[in-house]
């Protein structure tokens, strides 16, 4: 089946790491997405990674996957109150044709 | 490069009206997916196009619904008879080939 499952609320001070965690159910997931949604925009692809990799570092996020469990998190560091948004987290599965499946988003709330 | 651009980015309809709108995908990018985000919840697939041909249809998009890209690049989506339960954000999205998948600024819909 394809899941995709997040925490829906996060909250960290300025200046610390955030953590968001996403757990995904299709093993034959290729590539796996983590986007970023301000209120009332469209979706802003923030990185992704290949489901061959277990990291990927792009300036003040780091993606790690764990494909045994199947979860996939975004680390954001020092993180800054323009952060604060939706984050989801999605997987390409190989089953259809390019279809993303999404997760609910985690809000991240940045307390100055 | 303008990125994918949606039109209208707001609609209020009343119940039982017929709406249409449109998405102009990146240039050259070849494939176009529609999605629908209704408020807490992730973005959920509704179609696909490949060039001008529609490959993928979500069993949510109800024969209310219609979709079109007559000449592989902008795409229409059409709601007939619009229901309560229609509103939401409607996404477009578009890539090239298999690579990632970048979104509009979607079109809100409100049905009274």
């Amino acid at each position: 089946g394809e899941d995709v499952e997040q925490s829906l609320f996060l909250s960290v001070r300025e200046g610390d790491s955030s953590v968001i965690n996403c757990t995904y159910t299709d093993s034959s997931s290729t590539y796996l997405y983590w986007y970023k949604q301000e209120p009332g925009a469209g979706l802003q692809l923030l990185t992704y990674i290949f489901s061959n990799m277990d990291m990927k570092q792009d300036q003040r996020l780091t993606v790690l996957l764990n494909k045994k469990d199947k979860h996939l998190s975004l680390r954001i560091a020092d993180t800054q109150t323009g952060d604060s948004a939706i984050y989801f987290c999605a997987e390409k599965p190989e089953t259809s044709y390019d279809k993303v499946i999404f997760g609910p988003g985690t809000s991240l709330s940045v307390i100055p | 490069d303008t990125g994918v651009s949606q039109n209208p980015r707001h609609k209020i309809t009343k119940r039982g009206q017929n709406v249409t709108f449109r998405c102009d995908p990146i240039s050259e990018h070849n494939r176009l997916y529609w999605y629908r985000q209704t408020l807490g919840q992730g973005p959920e697939f509704l179609t696909y196009f490949q060039n001008e041909a529609q490959l993928e249809k979500s069993r949510l998009l109800s024969d209310r619904f219609s979709a079109e890209r007559p000449k592989g690049s902008f795409s229409t989506l059409e709601i007939q008879r619009t229901e309560q339960g229609d509103s939401a954000m409607y996404l477009c999205a578009s890539s090239y080939v298999t690579d990632t998948q970048y979104f509009g600024p979607g079109t809100r819909l409100t049905v009274l």
